[in-house]
């Protein structure tokens, strides 16, 4: 079954302004969580993650929020820039794990 | 320092045959695992191996079979191929993944695998 999910396929966003992807999961022992992105023909890019001891982590533009009791967390992407547009995966994985459980990936396109 | 690497880049097979993929993993990484990606499933785990050692494994047929080398080196193979297996398959690399942790993954760029 589907652990991690990403309930939007799609995110259409205007140079400049704000990206808002979001990833819920149903796994209560995952504790550290990723986010990927992803061109055509390549492998996924890692960007920021964050441990379930944080709320909110920072790198550059990109800022990863969790929210435990709601099992739900989100990336921030300010400003979007058009070399943003891709398919941003998230994933987590757990203690004893040894692997990452990822969503179906939200396609951003970022409009010039 | 040099990424993750595979070999080959795009494979083309018949059904019935088998097939082995290669990874290279980052200079320093122990742990390597395998993830297919399609369209309709997203990325989906293989398996993990650490040291030589298959620490995790998905839900997928025994077609499916990898093993990793002394250098950390690792391979994949899949028999009796099938249509359904037409994928992406990305190999990951991380550091350590000891201590029951599995720490970032970095991707190799991915094998193009086409079953006719």
């Amino acid at each position: 079954d589907q652990q991690v999910k990403q309930n939007s396929p799609s995110l259409s966003v205007q140079e400049g302004r704000i990206s808002i992807l979001n990833c819920d999961y149903t796994n209560s022992m995952f504790d550290y969580f990723l986010w990927y992105k992803k061109y055509p023909a390549e492998g996924p890019t890692f960007l920021i993650s964050i441990s379930s001891i944080k709320d909110k982590n920072e790198d550059g533009r990109f800022t990863v929020f969790l929210n435990k009791s709601a099992k739900h967390l989100s990336l921030h992407i300010v400003p979007s820039q058009p070399g943003d547009s891709a398919v941003y995966f998230c994933a987590a994985s757990g203690p004893n794990d040894y692997k990452l459980s990822f969503g179906a990936g939200t396609t951003v396109t970022v409009r010039a | 320092k040099a990424g993750v690497t595979q070999t080959p880049r795009y494979l083309i097979k018949t059904r019935g045959q088998q097939v082995t993929l290669s990874c290279s993993p980052i200079s320093g990484h122990r742990s390597v695992s395998w993830y297919q990606q399609t369209p309709g499933q997203g990325l989906q785990f293989l398996f993990e191996y650490f040291s030589e050692t298959q620490r995790n494994k998905g839900n997928f047929p025994g077609r499916f079979s990898g093993r990793q080398f002394s250098n950390s080196r690792s391979e994949m193979n899949v028999s009796t191929l099938e249509l359904g297996d037409s994928a992406l398959y990305l190999c990951a690399s991380s550091v350590r993944g000891g201590q029951g942790r599995l720490e970032t993954q970095y991707f190799g760029p991915g094998t193009r695998l086409l079953v006719l």
